[in-house]
């Protein structure tokens, strides 16, 4: 079975200052791991994916996070963050087999000015 | 077209009406999904319908009853539904089998109201 933890359900960071979002995922085959972004009254939308190769994933609207096979990680991360950023950040597995999405509970990122 | 459309946008529902949910995607995507959401909470799998055919109903009450008329479109229909039943739902697509690792393609969502 396939589970994703998210660490932090609320984060508050200033005005460009750096912000890491975590996740974490426990799964017994082969996944690919993404991260959604959802504003209010908003569907979700993608804003990176992990599938093979460079562990260093580059994303929409400055985001990146990195694959960590051996801690089971997919951490987000931005070096400045803007005011627009404010919305809830979800992290979702998918195995290699399946069509079915694991979300992990989301983490609510607030930008303070 | 890249975009999955949902209508419509808000609703508002007796216990006894009969309503329908529209969710179309143009993208040649042959897995479509219904999802549920809570305020503060992750979408919760409804159900997965696979090339037209349902392929994962996650256990939900009768009185959501999915359809899938064509390989773009998915409604669902609701029917005496209870005010817990009130969420955001969420219709996704995404392409199948080998390509299926491309992620879904979500609506914005129908906002429902059960009152």
């Amino acid at each position: 079975a396939q589970s994703v933890t998210q660490l932090d359900s609320q984060v508050p960071v200033f005005e460009e200052a750096p912000v890491e979002l975590r996740c974490n995922y426990s799964s017994s085959v082969s996944v690919y791991l993404f991260w959604y972004v959802q504003y209010p009254n908003q569907g979700l939308q993608l804003l990176l994916k992990y599938l093979s190769g460079s562990t260093l994933v580059k994303g929409i609207n400055g985001f990146e996070a990195e694959f960590n096979k051996s801690q089971t990680s997919f951490h987000l991360r931005k070096p400045s963050v803007h005011i627009s950023d404010t919305a809830e950040y979800f992290c979702a597995v998918r195995t290699n087999t399946g069509n079915q999405f694991y979300f992990g509970t989301g983490t609510s990122l607030t930008v303070i000015p | 077209d890249t975009e999955v459309t949902q209508t419509p946008k808000h609703l508002v529902m007796g216990m006894t009406n009969k309503k329908s949910l529209k969710c179309e995607q143009h993208m040649g995507h042959r897995a479509m999904y219904w999802y549920k959401q809570k305020a503060k909470k992750p979408p919760e799998l409804m159900f997965v319908y696979s090339y037209e055919k349902l392929s994962i109903n996650e256990s939900v009450p009768s009185r959501f009853s999915p359809e899938c008329p064509n390989s773009s479109l998915l409604n669902l229909h609701l029917h005496a539904l209870q005010p817990e039943d009130s969420a955001l739902y969420l219709c996704a697509s995404s392409q199948e089998g080998a390509q299926s690792n491309y992620g879904y393609t979500f609506g914005s969502g129908t906002r429902l109201t059960v009152v």
